[in-house]
């Protein structure tokens, strides 16, 4: 299938810091990019996401980001709190238009 | 309202044993997932029907089959269970406007060993 990159895979900051995770996708006519949060043991869920004809979007602390000519968009967390410490995973939608592309994830941790 | 639900939470098989994953939705979404979750592997889609009467391959279908049984609910099977599948497996379900999906919603998974 088409690939979706992220980087890093684990990054760890300080409280108050901010965090910024990225995503590459390989599918031009990918137009549906979420992000999703998993604490351990637990489901994924959304927290944000963006479309393809919007460049940034923004809730609170979290904001997305969309580069549709160099196929890559990416996830800023600004002051960092212990509770932002879990899995994020960015994702593309693939051609077919239904279904999603999913990065491999990338582990935040966040020390006070 | 409960969103996805899925059965059982866990399930310990032995190789070439068979069974079914259940899934069910009751936000009237037209589309439903299958997705297996493996350390460092993120998500991989299994099998996702985009609605009621359809199923199509996703990027790791090899050893399972789907069945959309209604609108709400859609199971996976495992016909003869090998150590490799092995996984936490995740239904989701999502509304589609014309060609264009939206978000989608997760059940609790189900944490499936294959000895």
């Amino acid at each position: 299938g088409e690939n979706v990159e992220q980087h890093p895979s684990t990054l760890s900051v300080q409280e108050g810091d901010s965090a910024v995770i990225k995503c590459t996708y390989s599918d031009s006519a990918s137009n549906y990019f979420p992000w999703y949060k998993q604490e351990l043991g637990k489901r994924p869920q959304l927290i944000i996401d963006i479309r393809s004809n919007v460049g940034e979007k923004k809730d609170q602390r979290i904001a997305v980001t969309l580069n549709k000519t160099a196929k890559h968009f990416s996830l800023h967390i600004t002051e960092t709190q212990p509770e932002d410490s879990a899995v994020y995973f960015c994702a593309a939608s693939m051609n077919s238009g239904y279904a999603l592309n999913f990065g491999k994830g990338t582990s935040l941790l966040v020390t006070p | 309202n409960a969103g996805v639900t899925q059965t059982p939470k866990f399930q310990v098989l032995k190789t070439g044993q068979s069974m079914t994953l259940q899934c069910a939705q009751d936000m009237n979404h037209n589309s439903m997932y299958w997705y297996r979750q493996d350390p460092g592997m993120g998500l991989r889609l299994i099998y996702y029907s985009a609605s009621e009467g359809t199923t199509d391959k996703g990027e790791v279908p090899n050893g399972y089959n789907v069945s959309r049984l209604n609108k709400r609910e859609f199971s996976l099977r495992l016909e003869s269970a090998a150590p490799s599948q092995t996984s936490v497996y995740f239904c989701a379900s999502s509304e589609i406007i014309g060609r264009r999906t939206d978000t989608q919603y997760f059940g609790p998974g189900t944490r499936l060993t294959v000895l």
